[in-house]
Protein backbone atom coordinates (compact mmCIF):
# COMPACT_ATOMS: atom_id res chain seq x y z
CA UNK A 1 0.00 0.00 0.00
CA UNK A 2 1.33 3.98 -0.53
CA UNK A 3 1.59 5.55 2.25
CA UNK A 4 0.97 9.40 2.64
CA UNK A 5 1.91 11.13 4.73
CA UNK A 6 0.77 15.06 5.42
CA UNK A 7 2.55 17.74 7.60
CA UNK A 8 1.94 19.48 9.28
CA UNK A 9 -0.75 17.93 11.73
CA UNK A 10 -1.95 21.19 12.37
CA UNK A 11 -0.99 24.81 12.11
CA UNK A 12 -2.16 28.17 13.30
CA UNK A 13 -2.50 31.02 10.86
CA UNK A 14 -4.04 34.54 10.43
CA UNK A 15 -6.34 36.13 8.30
CA UNK A 16 -4.75 37.00 5.09
CA UNK A 17 -1.92 34.49 5.63
CA UNK A 18 -0.54 32.15 3.23
CA UNK A 19 -0.71 28.62 4.16
CA UNK A 20 1.23 25.73 2.69
CA UNK A 21 0.58 21.89 3.45
CA UNK A 22 2.79 19.18 2.22
CA UNK A 23 1.55 15.48 1.55
CA UNK A 24 4.78 12.54 0.70
CA UNK A 25 3.84 9.55 -0.90
CA UNK A 26 6.13 5.97 0.05
CA UNK A 27 6.59 6.20 -4.02
CA UNK A 28 6.33 7.74 -7.01
CA UNK A 29 2.27 8.64 -7.76
CA UNK A 30 3.04 11.08 -11.25
CA UNK A 31 0.10 13.31 -10.66
CA UNK A 32 -2.78 11.31 -9.22
CA UNK A 33 -2.99 13.35 -5.99
CA UNK A 34 -6.28 14.81 -4.79
CA UNK A 35 -6.87 17.68 -2.14
CA UNK A 36 -10.11 18.15 0.37
CA UNK A 37 -11.40 20.16 2.58
CA UNK A 38 -13.30 18.91 5.62
CA UNK A 39 -15.20 21.32 7.92
CA UNK A 40 -16.92 19.71 11.63
CA UNK A 41 -19.77 17.14 11.24
CA UNK A 42 -19.69 17.77 7.37
CA UNK A 43 -18.58 15.50 4.11
CA UNK A 44 -15.16 16.37 3.07
CA UNK A 45 -15.13 18.49 -0.24
CA UNK A 46 -13.00 18.65 -3.17
CA UNK A 47 -10.36 21.26 -3.97
CA UNK A 48 -8.04 19.99 -5.93
CA UNK A 49 -7.02 16.59 -8.71
CA UNK A 50 -4.92 15.49 -10.56
CA UNK A 51 -2.48 17.92 -8.45
CA UNK A 52 -2.82 21.12 -9.41
CA UNK A 53 -6.15 21.09 -11.04
CA UNK A 54 -8.61 23.26 -9.21
CA UNK A 55 -12.44 21.77 -9.19
CA UNK A 56 -14.99 23.85 -10.31
CA UNK A 57 -16.44 26.43 -7.60
CA UNK A 58 -12.91 26.23 -5.83
CA UNK A 59 -11.46 30.48 -4.91
CA UNK A 60 -8.60 30.85 -7.13
CA UNK A 61 -6.64 30.97 -3.53
CA UNK A 62 -6.94 27.41 -2.94
CA UNK A 63 -3.31 25.73 -5.36
CA UNK A 64 -1.33 22.65 -5.35
CA UNK A 65 1.34 21.65 -7.33
CA UNK A 66 4.07 18.81 -7.15
CA UNK A 67 4.87 14.79 -8.92
CA UNK A 68 6.09 12.40 -8.11
CA UNK A 69 6.62 11.81 -4.63
CA UNK A 70 5.94 15.97 -3.12
CA UNK A 71 3.13 17.67 -3.17
CA UNK A 72 2.01 20.89 -1.91
CA UNK A 73 -1.33 22.41 -1.52
CA UNK A 74 -1.11 26.67 -0.76
CA UNK A 75 -4.02 28.91 0.71
CA UNK A 76 -3.16 32.11 -0.44
CA UNK A 77 -4.74 35.15 1.71
CA UNK A 78 -6.12 32.91 4.07
CA UNK A 79 -10.24 33.88 4.53
CA UNK A 80 -12.88 32.40 8.07
CA UNK A 81 -14.30 30.03 5.70
CA UNK A 82 -10.84 28.36 5.50
CA UNK A 83 -10.42 27.32 8.63
CA UNK A 84 -11.21 23.72 8.68
CA UNK A 85 -9.04 20.21 8.35
CA UNK A 86 -6.98 19.45 4.79
CA UNK A 87 -6.62 15.86 3.48
CA UNK A 88 -4.92 14.59 0.60
CA UNK A 89 -5.72 11.41 -1.17
CA UNK A 90 -3.95 8.90 -4.06
CA UNK A 91 -5.63 7.54 -6.42
CA UNK A 92 -2.51 6.03 -8.11
CA UNK A 93 -3.36 2.43 -7.17
CA UNK A 94 -5.80 1.03 -4.88
CA UNK A 95 -6.29 0.70 -2.10
CA UNK A 96 -6.44 4.57 -2.38
CA UNK A 97 -4.82 5.88 0.70
CA UNK A 98 -5.71 9.32 2.31
CA UNK A 99 -2.79 11.31 4.52
CA UNK A 100 -3.38 12.28 8.51
CA UNK A 101 -5.12 15.27 7.54
CA UNK A 102 -3.74 19.07 8.73
CA UNK A 103 -5.98 21.43 10.74
CA UNK A 104 -5.76 24.57 9.95
CA UNK A 105 -7.05 26.67 13.21
CA UNK A 106 -7.49 30.64 14.07
CA UNK A 107 -4.09 32.20 15.41
CA UNK B 1 -27.98 19.09 -9.10
CA UNK B 2 -25.57 16.16 -8.59
CA UNK B 3 -26.50 14.55 -5.01
CA UNK B 4 -25.97 11.61 -3.01
CA UNK B 5 -28.52 10.70 -0.35
CA UNK B 6 -27.49 8.34 2.23
CA UNK B 7 -29.60 6.33 4.36
CA UNK B 8 -30.20 7.11 7.98
CA UNK B 9 -28.01 6.43 11.40
CA UNK B 10 -27.74 2.91 12.78
CA UNK B 11 -26.82 1.67 16.13
CA UNK B 12 -25.78 -2.44 16.02
CA UNK B 13 -24.14 -4.56 18.41
CA UNK B 14 -21.13 -6.61 17.87
CA UNK B 15 -21.22 -9.41 15.36
CA UNK B 16 -23.93 -7.81 13.40
CA UNK B 17 -24.18 -6.48 9.72
CA UNK B 18 -25.15 -3.25 8.45
CA UNK B 19 -26.27 -2.01 5.10
CA UNK B 20 -25.72 1.46 4.10
CA UNK B 21 -27.42 2.86 0.82
CA UNK B 22 -26.58 6.03 -1.37
CA UNK B 23 -29.14 7.34 -3.84
CA UNK B 24 -27.62 9.38 -6.64
CA UNK B 25 -29.62 12.34 -8.66
CA UNK B 26 -28.69 14.81 -10.81
CA UNK B 27 -26.52 12.50 -13.39
CA UNK B 28 -26.27 9.21 -15.66
CA UNK B 29 -26.14 7.10 -12.62
CA UNK B 30 -24.34 4.16 -15.05
CA UNK B 31 -21.31 6.77 -15.90
CA UNK B 32 -19.83 6.81 -12.78
CA UNK B 33 -18.27 4.29 -9.43
CA UNK B 34 -19.22 5.20 -6.40
CA UNK B 35 -16.27 4.68 -3.51
CA UNK B 36 -17.29 3.96 0.12
CA UNK B 37 -14.70 6.44 2.66
CA UNK B 38 -14.99 5.63 6.19
CA UNK B 39 -14.37 8.32 9.35
CA UNK B 40 -13.72 7.11 12.70
CA UNK B 41 -14.77 9.59 15.58
CA UNK B 42 -12.20 12.24 16.21
CA UNK B 43 -9.83 10.50 13.12
CA UNK B 44 -9.05 11.06 9.07
CA UNK B 45 -10.47 9.09 6.36
CA UNK B 46 -10.48 6.19 5.12
CA UNK B 47 -11.07 4.20 1.94
CA UNK B 48 -13.13 0.85 1.88
CA UNK B 49 -13.60 0.64 -2.16
CA UNK B 50 -15.22 1.50 -4.67
CA UNK B 51 -17.91 -0.29 -7.08
CA UNK B 52 -18.54 0.25 -10.80
CA UNK B 53 -22.18 1.55 -10.82
CA UNK B 54 -22.44 0.25 -14.78
CA UNK B 55 -20.61 -3.14 -14.49
CA UNK B 56 -20.91 -4.01 -10.85
CA UNK B 57 -17.06 -4.72 -10.47
CA UNK B 58 -15.79 -3.87 -7.33
CA UNK B 59 -12.76 -3.27 -5.64
CA UNK B 60 -11.89 -3.38 -2.08
CA UNK B 61 -9.20 -2.23 0.27
CA UNK B 62 -7.47 -6.08 1.75
CA UNK B 63 -8.49 -5.41 5.30
CA UNK B 64 -12.29 -5.61 4.74
CA UNK B 65 -12.14 -8.28 2.47
CA UNK B 66 -14.54 -10.86 3.44
CA UNK B 67 -16.83 -8.64 5.32
CA UNK B 68 -17.33 -5.75 3.09
CA UNK B 69 -20.43 -6.10 0.33
CA UNK B 70 -20.69 -3.38 -2.07
CA UNK B 71 -24.03 -3.83 -4.93
CA UNK B 72 -25.46 -1.23 -7.27
CA UNK B 73 -29.03 -1.21 -8.09
CA UNK B 74 -29.56 0.25 -11.89
CA UNK B 75 -32.91 0.50 -11.34
CA UNK B 76 -32.78 2.85 -8.69
CA UNK B 77 -29.56 4.56 -9.12
CA UNK B 78 -28.91 3.48 -5.72
CA UNK B 79 -25.84 1.90 -4.01
CA UNK B 80 -25.35 -0.47 -1.08
CA UNK B 81 -22.79 -1.00 1.24
CA UNK B 82 -22.50 -4.08 3.43
CA UNK B 83 -20.67 -4.56 6.50
CA UNK B 84 -20.63 -7.74 8.27
CA UNK B 85 -19.28 -9.52 11.75
CA UNK B 86 -19.61 -5.41 12.81
CA UNK B 87 -16.51 -4.59 15.65
CA UNK B 88 -16.93 -1.38 18.16
CA UNK B 89 -13.64 -0.11 16.05
CA UNK B 90 -16.18 -0.08 12.88
CA UNK B 91 -17.91 2.45 14.42
CA UNK B 92 -17.48 5.43 11.95
CA UNK B 93 -19.34 7.79 9.49
CA UNK B 94 -19.49 6.21 6.34
CA UNK B 95 -19.71 8.61 3.44
CA UNK B 96 -20.38 7.66 -0.34
CA UNK B 97 -18.47 9.78 -3.27
CA UNK B 98 -18.94 9.88 -6.43
CA UNK B 99 -16.16 8.74 -8.84
CA UNK B 100 -15.15 10.94 -11.56
CA UNK B 101 -12.41 10.17 -14.31
CA UNK B 102 -10.37 12.81 -15.07
CA UNK B 103 -7.39 13.31 -17.44
CA UNK B 104 -4.45 15.22 -15.63
CA UNK B 105 -0.79 13.57 -16.57
CA UNK B 106 -3.15 10.08 -17.36
CA UNK B 107 -6.36 9.35 -16.65
CA UNK B 108 -6.90 8.91 -13.28
CA UNK B 109 -10.35 9.23 -10.56
CA UNK B 110 -11.22 11.69 -8.37
CA UNK B 111 -14.18 11.94 -5.60
CA UNK B 112 -16.26 14.97 -6.83
CA UNK B 113 -19.21 14.51 -5.06
CA UNK B 114 -20.26 13.00 -1.09
CA UNK B 115 -22.95 12.10 0.33
CA UNK B 116 -23.98 13.69 3.68
CA UNK B 117 -22.57 10.33 5.76
CA UNK B 118 -24.20 7.71 7.68
CA UNK B 119 -23.04 7.24 11.42
CA UNK B 120 -23.07 3.52 12.70
CA UNK B 121 -22.35 2.61 16.06
CA UNK B 122 -21.30 -0.86 17.22
CA UNK B 123 -22.21 -1.13 20.90
CA UNK B 124 -23.45 -3.66 23.17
Amino acid sequence: DIQMTQTPSSLSASIGDKVTITCRASQSISVYLNWFQQKPSKAPELLIYGASRLHSGVPSRFSGSGSGTEFTLTINALQPEDFATYYCLQTFSTPWTFGQGTKVEIK
Amino acid sequence: QVQLMQSGGELKKPGASVKVSCKASGYIFSNHGISWVRQAPGQGLEWMGWIGAYTGNTNDAQKFQGRLTMTAEQSTNTVYMELRSLRFDDTAVYYCARNRSVYSGGHQYTLDVWGQGTMITVSS
